[in-house]
């Protein structure tokens, strides 16, 4: 079975500031995928960022970008330039290669401030 | 096109009653996803549909809930009984075919809470 696990309950972020979100998870397979979700007050949730286990380069999105080590079974994400829109719930999930089913972390509250 | 939709927005009921939760998917998805979510918690599987037919139920948490999709498309999450255990946001997503390399569209979700 896999695990997701997301060690920090909220982080404060100051506008423009970087901010680093940590997850660690745990599996056998070989290959699978890792996301990075948003989820704003109005329940939605958004995806941010996506990583193939199989491809070495990080991935990026214009001011979110991810530290995978797989390795050390890690998936880090990175927001650069903070905005208040940021704010949000994240949630770092999991998918192995067979189809599409969600293993989510418990997720971390990020709370922009002016 | 219209995203993935969910209804009611929310739903208060009392112990013991029956409810209903609404998923319309995008169109032309066949993959379609419920999910929990719990105060302070990610969310969690329930069943995944492939077209009409639900190709893994495994995290239905006892024989109270079931979901059908007759037609492929809507789905709905049907729940006997509840409890104030059941109090969560439900959530559903669909995906074009539920390969793990496409994009999940998630919907607004339901909050459903029992008295």
């Amino acid at each position: 079975a896999q695990t997701v696990t997301q060690s920090q309950p909220e982080m404060s972020v100051q506008e423009a500031e970087t901010v680093t979100l940590s997850c660690t998870y745990d599996t056998s397979e070989s290959n699978y995928y890792l996301f990075w979700y948003k989820q704003p007050p109005s329940r939605q949730m958004i995806l941010v960022i996506r990583q193939e286990a199989y491809k070495q380069q990080n991935a990026t999105e214009n001011r979110f970008s991810v530290n995978f080590q797989k390795a050390a079974k890690s998936f880090s994400l990175k927001i650069s330039d903070s905005q208040l829109g940021d704010t949000a719930m994240y949630f770092c999930a999991f998918m192995t290669d067979s189809w599409g089913k969600f293993q989510f972390g418990a997720g971390t509250q990020v709370v922009v401030t002016p | 096109g219209a995203g993935v939709s969910q209804t009611p927005s929310n739903k208060v009921t009392e112990k013991g009653k029956y409810v209903e939760l609404r998923c319309d998917p995008i169109s032309g998805h066949t993959a379609l996803y419920w999910y929990r979510q719990s105060l302070g918690q990610g969310p969690e599987f329930l069943i995944y549909f492939q077209g009409t037919g639900a190709a893994d139920d495994s995290g239905l948490p006892n024989d109270r809930f079931f979901a059908v999709r007759p037609e492929g498309s809507v789905s709905t999450l049907k729940i006997q009984r509840t409890e104030r255990g059941d109090s969560a946001v439900y959530l559903c997503a669909s995906s074009p075919t539920g390969l793990s390399q496409e994009t999940q569209y998630f919907g607004p979700g339901t909050r459903l809470l029992v008295l």
